[in-house]
């Protein structure tokens, strides 16, 4: 299948202090990034979905203004934690999705976020 | 909106065996696509199997098939002949091609007894 590659795969960050999440799909066009949010055995929460060149559309609840999402082109997509709290430590997963079809999505390998 | 249930949290089964994974969805779009996916302790998804809705024949890959019923929004996953390997969290989703959105049921975690 094709390679999604979420970078960094952990980092510890201050409280206050923002911290970015880069998601590269390798060996395709990702016309459609999904980002989610997963608490220790749970499910995958979708927190936002963007498609390249277009503003990232939230799901209820996610505050646009802390996670920030930029999806600039068709091979990279990015997620800010601005302002970071301990209550924002997580693990959170980037999907990437091609155009048209009954595509699946490829995952990266996930981040996680500890806020000391 | 769309959502996802999957009503089993932990199953077991035993290798060799045969076990199957419930998941029942409701949507209210025509044009729509389900997965199973694959999640061991690296945490890395992996897709298993996949549906589109428009299809009325179940889809398999290897040991892996699912029972598709479409006006009972019915999507199981079978694992016939279950390996040690198959041990993980699966999750079954809906993609949703007016929405645009991956939607993830709760999960069920499954064990395999050697």
């Amino acid at each position: 299948g094709a390679v999604v590659s979420q970078h960094p795969s952990w980092v510890i960050c201050k409280s206050g202090t923002s911290v970015k999440i880069e998601c590269r799909s390798l060996d395709f066009q990702a016309t459609t990034m999904f980002w989610y949010r997963q608490f220790p055995k749970q499910s995958l929460m979708l927190m936002a979905t963007s498609n390249e060149g277009s503003k990232a559309t939230y799901e209820q609840g996610v505050e646009k203004d802390k996670f920030l999402i930029n999806h600039a082109s068709l091979t990279l997509s990015t997620l800010t934690v601005t302002s970071a709290h301990p209550e924002d430590s997580s693990f959170y997963i980037c999907s990437a999705r091609g155009g048209g079809g009954p595509r699946e999505a490829f995952f990266g390998q996930g981040t996680r976020l500890t806020v000391v | 909106a769309q959502t996802v249930t999957q009503s089993q949290p932990e199953m077991s089964v035993q290798e060799a065996e045969t076990v199957t994974l419930s998941c029942t969805y409701d949507t209210s779009e025509s044009d729509y696509y389900l997965f199973w996916y694959k999640q061991p302790p690296s945490r890395q998804m992996i897709l298993v199997i996949r549906q589109e809705a428009y299809k009325q024949q179940n889809a398999t890959e290897n040991r892996f098939s699912v029972n598709f019923q479409k006006a009972a929004k019915s999507f199981s996953l079978k694992i016939s002949d279950s390996q040690l390997g198959d041990a993980a969290m699966y999750f079954c989703a809906h993609y949703g091609g007016a929405t645009n959105k991956l939607i993830f049921g709760t999960g069920t975690l499954l064990a395999v007894q050697p």
